[in-house]
């Protein structure tokens, strides 16, 4: 099926640990923010979402949080199983521009 | 998948030929997208529409053209395929207002 690069950054975690994901974002103007899950063999999959006048936000075992002083967004994902792996992707947006910015991704493995 | 069909989802094609890939959706969304994932690029814009017969290019529409009659329908043409467009390419939807983007399952295109 579809599959992403070969060459991505690597986080390798135990099943059970947290896992902590982080990605650097370019436009300092941005105030959208997204992350995305890619399965192999699928298309891309949104997880949770931040809006710039929040630092953190918190979903089902997932969290999101954003730091403009450094540009900086990372998500956490609690007790990590199995299905987790996958590539991870942020992508950030200016408000009103209808267009999203992805970065190159993240592959998370997760050891048994 | 929020209802987006992707078309063929596999092909091998030869430099030199035209290739037409469709992205269909179901549900009436305004915004759709093409994007193309390559190892060390991530996912990058090639072209995107508004409503019909409303496109606009992103950062690596050189060698590709859109079209869209309807609003279910977005095609992506390679008018002469080269080796260089050997890629996986998503399409993916948004609702107006909205800036989270919703994929489809992608197509592998294999240009020799």
């Amino acid at each position: 099926g579809e599959s992403v690069g070969l060459h991505l950054p690597t986080l390798s975690v135990q099943e059970g640990d947290n896992s902590i994901i982080n990605c650097a974002y370019s436009n300092s103007a941005s105030d959208y923010f997204i992350w995305y899950k890619q399965e192999s063999g699928k298309g891309p999959q949104f997880i949770i979402d931040i809006r710039s006048n929040m630092d953190k936000r918190q979903g089902q075992r997932v969290t999101v949080l954003l730091n403009k002083t450094v540009k900086h967004l990372s998500l956490q994902i609690a007790a990590t199983q199995p299905g987790d792996s996958a590539v991870y992707f942020c992508a950030e947006t200016v408000q009103g521009a209808q267009k999203l910015v992805f970065g190159q991704g993240t592959r998370l493995t997760i050891n048994p | 998948d929020a209802g987006i069909t992707q078309s063929p989802r596999h092909k091998v094609t030869e430099t030199g030929t035209p290739v037409t890939l469709r992205c269909h959706q179901t549900e009436n969304h305004r915004y759709m997208y093409w994007y193309r994932q390559d190892p060390g690029h991530g996912l990058r814009l090639i072209h995107y529409s508004y409503g019909v017969k409303d496109t606009d290019k992103g950062e690596v529409s050189d060698g590709y053209s859109v079209s869209r009659s309807k609003t279910e329908d977005f095609l992506l043409t390679l008018e002469s395929a080269t080796s260089s467009q050997t890629s996986v390419y998503f399409c993916a939807i948004s609702l107006q207002g909205a800036y989270e983007q919703f994929f489809g399952p992608g197509t592998r295109l294999t240009v020799l």
